[in-house]
């Protein structure tokens, strides 16, 4: 099976800004969660989505959001970018909802933001 | 606050010895303990996983130890080669707050040949 895949792996924004960061699961894998990886906070979760449906959601402001397609794969759009968004996001699939599910994690994309 | 925290930022380690990576956890509650390799460039790779209902696990050269009484999880590597060179991260899991993972800060591991 082809692994978690994260497009575009690379990508240079202004502030101000806004991005959308693509997602396709592990085939026939229905949860998706984000993660923001940084030098000085490390791994931070986002937000999950299972069914098309946000089940969690983590301490970022509002300017993060994600969605869920029907075919599970997921994007994540940050609005009004500021430098401190730039990080490695990372995505991350399991086969359902449950909490002990292995989450296997794509390459992240590289986010910069001037 | 919640936090899960590693005791060493790096760890230098001679090839075929053993490496232990230790972990704390400050949550009594939590159930669910998993071990990632990350290497530069890449996502982190599962290690291997423990329930909070487990004192040890063992996987292919590596076991993870649990110890509750003290919130404390160490991941030990058996004879340890240059490929384990990467930062090793643990994470904990909670079973009343869906799949959001909540990881420790990483331990560099640095294998000398």
């Amino acid at each position: 099976k082809a692994g978690v895949t994260q497009t575009p792996r690379y990508l240079i924004k202004t502030r101000g800004q806004q991005v959308t960061l693509s997602c396709s699961p592990i085939s026939g894998h229905r949860s998706v969660s984000w993660y923001q990886q940084t030098p000085g906070q490390g791994l931070q979760f986002l937000f999950e989505y299972f069914s098309e449906t946000q089940r969690n959601k983590g301490n970022f402001p509002g300017r993060f959001s994600g969605r869920q397609f029907s075919n599970s794969r997921s994007e994540m759009n940050v609005s009004t970018l500021e430098l401190g968004d730039s990080a490695l996001y990372l995505c991350a699939s399991r086969f359902s909802g449950r909490v002990a599910d292995t989450q296997y994690f794509g390459p992240g994309t590289r986010l910069t933001v001037l | 606050g919640e936090s899960v925290g590693l005791h060493l930022p790096t760890l230098s380690v001679q090839e075929g010895d053993n490496s232990i990576i230790n972990c704390a956890y400050s949550n009594s509650a939590s159930d669910y303990f998993i071990w990632y390799k990350q290497e530069s460039g890449k996502g982190p790779q599962f290690i291997i996983d423990i329930r909070s209902n487990m004192d040890k696990r063992q996987g292919q050269r590596v076991t993870v130890l649990l110890n509750k009484t003290v919130k404390h999880l160490s991941l030990q590597i058996a004879a340890t080669q240059p490929g384990d060179s990467a930062v090793y991260f643990c994470a904990e899991n909670r079973y009343n707050q869906g799949g959001k993972l909540i990881f420790g800060q990483g331990t560099e591991l640095s294998v000398k040949p």
